[in-house]
């Protein structure tokens, strides 16, 4: 499968806990972007990496929320300290920067549950 | 600030009828428009796309969509919907390098 891979699917975990999920981009990517979608609402815009660099981060991105993207390859995003509106699906999606605007390819995203 | 409206947060339609879901947008500058469909538990497929050309766009699933900038819409049409095509559909505009998506419009086909 050569499509964005997103692991866990599914995650549950109690409030106060850390949490960490991991995107696996297309290969060759250099484009990798967060968004966070809740319940009956669109996604939402976190962040984006142009190859390893956090070039943009959103004010819905907390200092309880982390990502990485070492080596410009996978990138994990990391929430600390979970509360129960952090409950969400959490999408990640990658593109090609060949031209300016291209499609952007997501994963089937992590639903997370904060209980 | 570029933003979406969808107005319609569910559309029923039965089996084999047309279908027109409603995207309009605001922006001052060139927009660059996005339909995405999303089934149950899923991540987002594109279904199609405005960057430039033709007003008349055409996508995967037999969708096709207008963009008429006076009126700043993006509608979304199927001339004869499929039980299959039973998810939720997002409009998107593209901000520099990220998507401003509006809120979904389910669309629930009946048969």
């Amino acid at each position: 499968d050569t499509g964005v891979s997103q692991n866990p699917r599914h995650k549950i975990t109690k409030r106060g806990q850390n949490v960490t999920f991991r995107c696996d981009p297309i290969s060759e990517h250099n484009r990798l972007y967060w968004y966070r979608q809740t319940l009956g609402q669109g996604p939402e815009f976190l962040t984006y990496f142009q190859n390893e660099a956090q070039l943009e981060k959103s004010r819905l991105l907390s200092d309880r929320f982390s990502a990485e993207r070492p080596k410009g390859s996978f990138s994990t995003l990391e929430i600390q300290r979970t509360e129960q509106g952090d409950s969400a699906m959490y999408l990640c999606a990658s593109s090609v920067r060949d031209r300016e605007n291209t499609e952007a390819f997501f994963g089937q995203g992590t639903r997370l549950t904060v209980v | 600030a570029q933003s979406v409206t969808q107005l319609d947060s569910q559309v029923p339609v039965f089996e084999e009828a047309p279908v027109e879901l409603r995207c309009n947008y605001s922006s001052s500058v060139s927009v660059y428009l996005f339909w995405y469909v999303q089934y149950p538990n899923q991540g987002l497929q594109l279904l199609l796309k405005y960057l430039s050309g033709s007003t008349l766009v055409k996508g995967i699933n037999g969708f096709e969509a207008e963009f008429n900038k006076s009126q700043t819409s993006f509608h979304l049409r199927k001339p004869s919907v499929h039980i299959s095509d039973t998810a939720e559909y997002f409009c998107a505009v593209q901000s520099s390098y990220k998507l401003i998506f509006g809120s979904g419009t389910r669309l629930l086909v009946r048969p």
